[in-house]
């Protein structure tokens, strides 16, 4: 059983459409993440989510709508996509939102997106 | 505020050698710290942790890290590298209060027969 799971793992799309990524969690974690990953292979967090409440949004365009439906999912829709969009966005999941003691992030598998 | 810094953008071993992974963080507080190995085209995976135990961390695969507070330094160790070991390495950094973590821009690691 994949305990973070994100579909599609590619995309492929061309500039101005909308899409969307879906991210689901199996662990009972309270706190969902997405980063995104340039090609340069560096991760920034975008948003993060505790029990369905929206507790980080960092300064992501707002063409960039995270939704949290419950506390296992968390998708992120993206309108209007920019050639610079292409990127791997990563979901990942944690038990709390700090991070002494033993709790990690967990990640997702990856989701390639590509704007044409 | 909370940073990291990865001194090498790449590191390139032979099999068998030892591997040595740098890693220096700034924190205004007793930070956690984490190594994260992510293999081509997957998703990353948790090395091992520093929460203010033990200096010295086991993880898994045979790496290990030690945490030096004087030197601000976390740096990632193996005896003896496999080529299964070839992969991008992050060093990461949260300090008590943050909600996030701090990503260093990763070291690949080349490993040649």
């Amino acid at each position: 059983d994949t305990a973070v799971s994100q579909t599609p793992k590619y995309l492929v799309t061309q500039m101005g459409n909308d899409k969307s990524i879906k991210c689901e969690q199996n662990l009972g974690h309270d706190t969902m993440y997405w980063y995104k990953q340039d090609s340069k292979k560096f991760l920034k967090i975008m948003f993060s989510y505790n029990n369905k409440e929206l507790i980080i949004n960092e300064t992501v365009p707002n063409r960039f709508s995270p939704k949290s439906p419950d506390k296992a999912h968390l998708n992120l829709h993206i309108n209007s996509l920019e050639l610079g969009d292409s990127a791997v966005y990563f979901c990942a999941s944690s038990r709390t939102g700090s991070f002494g003691g033993a709790n990690v992030l967990t990640f997702g598998a990856g989701s390639r997106l590509t704007v044409l | 505020a909370q940073s990291v810094t990865q001194l090498d953008s790449h590191v390139s071993v032979s099999e068998g050698t030892p591997v040595l992974l740098r890693c220096n963080y700034s924190s205004s507080y007793s930070p956690s710290l984490f190594w994260y190995v992510q293999h081509p085209n997957k998703g990353l995976q948790l090395l091992l942790k520093y929460t203010s135990a033990a200096t010295l961390v086991k993880g898994i695969n045979g790496f290990e890290a030690e945490f030096k507070k004087s030197e601000t330094s976390f740096h990632l160790t193996k005896p003896s590298a496999h080529m299964s070991d070839a992969a991008e390495y992050f060093c990461v950094v949260s300090e008590p209060g943050y909600s996030t973590l701090t990503f260093g821009k990763g070291t690949m690691l080349l490993v040649s027969p």
